[in-house]
């Protein structure tokens, strides 16, 4: 099973509002990713958990906060966000240290769109 | 120096005929190869890799080719298909902390393939 589980599929939300986008796998994998994808355009790494520790932030705003509850579960809490900040957010997962046989594995990913 | 490189950004392929996509990247510490497949609505699926030691890799009607001195690798996407329209995106890994790999993708190139 390769499968990376993104909740919800979809989201609107208002500039006020406070939502969080799930992601979840069971691979055992223990790097897991989030990247946001503006049409037709390539995915842009946003953070990166290793371990359940937060290891890479690619100076996201603060309005993008990621939580990993545990090595399975991947949440990403949105606050206060701008309409610029519609796109697709992707969730992905691998295993570290695998090297040059590293594979991300990616999810099916949230439409969010921001009123 | 994290850029990768990709053209063309479309392409138009009539059925049976040979796809061709290109990427050049400039850091030397990137160390697999991945290309993803991405069909509308969907999250980025991996369709082949390869590592820099090795010139060529064939899995099935997809065959990467990889020229390290010049730091270029291409798709081929031989007897194209109709099922084998979608966006294809090039990318390059690099280990980070903790054992976790950043993807740096191409810009993408929509793929058509006509019946």
């Amino acid at each position: 099973d390769t499968e990376v589980t993104q909740t919800p599929k979809h989201l609107v939300m208002g500039m006020t509002n406070k939502k969080s986008l799930k992601c979840e796998q069971h691979m055992g994998h223990r790097a897991m990713y989030w990247y946001k994808q503006k049409a037709k355009k390539p995915p842009e790494l946003m953070f990166v958990y290793s371990y359940e520790k937060l290891s890479i932030n690619e100076s996201v705003p603060s309005r993008f906060s990621p939580e990993c509850p545990n090595s399975s579960l991947l949440n990403l809490h949105l606050h206060a966000l701008q309409p610029e900040d519609s796109a697709l957010y992707l969730c992905a997962s691998s295993q570290p240290w695998a090297g040059a046989k590293n594979i991300q594995y990616f999810g099916a990913g949230t439409r969010l769109s921001v009123l | 120096q994290q850029q990768v490189k990709q053209s063309p950004q479309s392409l138009i392929v009539q059925k049976g005929g040979i796809s061709i996509i290109n990427c050049a990247y400039e850091n030397t510490a990137f160390d697999y190869f991945p290309w993803y497949q991405q069909f509308p609505g969907k999250g980025p699926a991996l369709l082949i890799a390869i590592r820099p030691d090795v010139s060529e890799k064939k899995e099935g009607r997809f065959t990467i080719s990889f020229n390290k001195s010049a730091k270029q690798f291409s798709l081929h996407i031989m007897d194209s298909q109709p099922g084998d329209s979608a966006t294809y995106f090039c990318a390059a890994s690099m280990s980070m902390r903790q054992g976790a790999q950043k993807l740096v993708f191409g810009q993408g190139t929509r793929l058509t393939i006509n019946p």
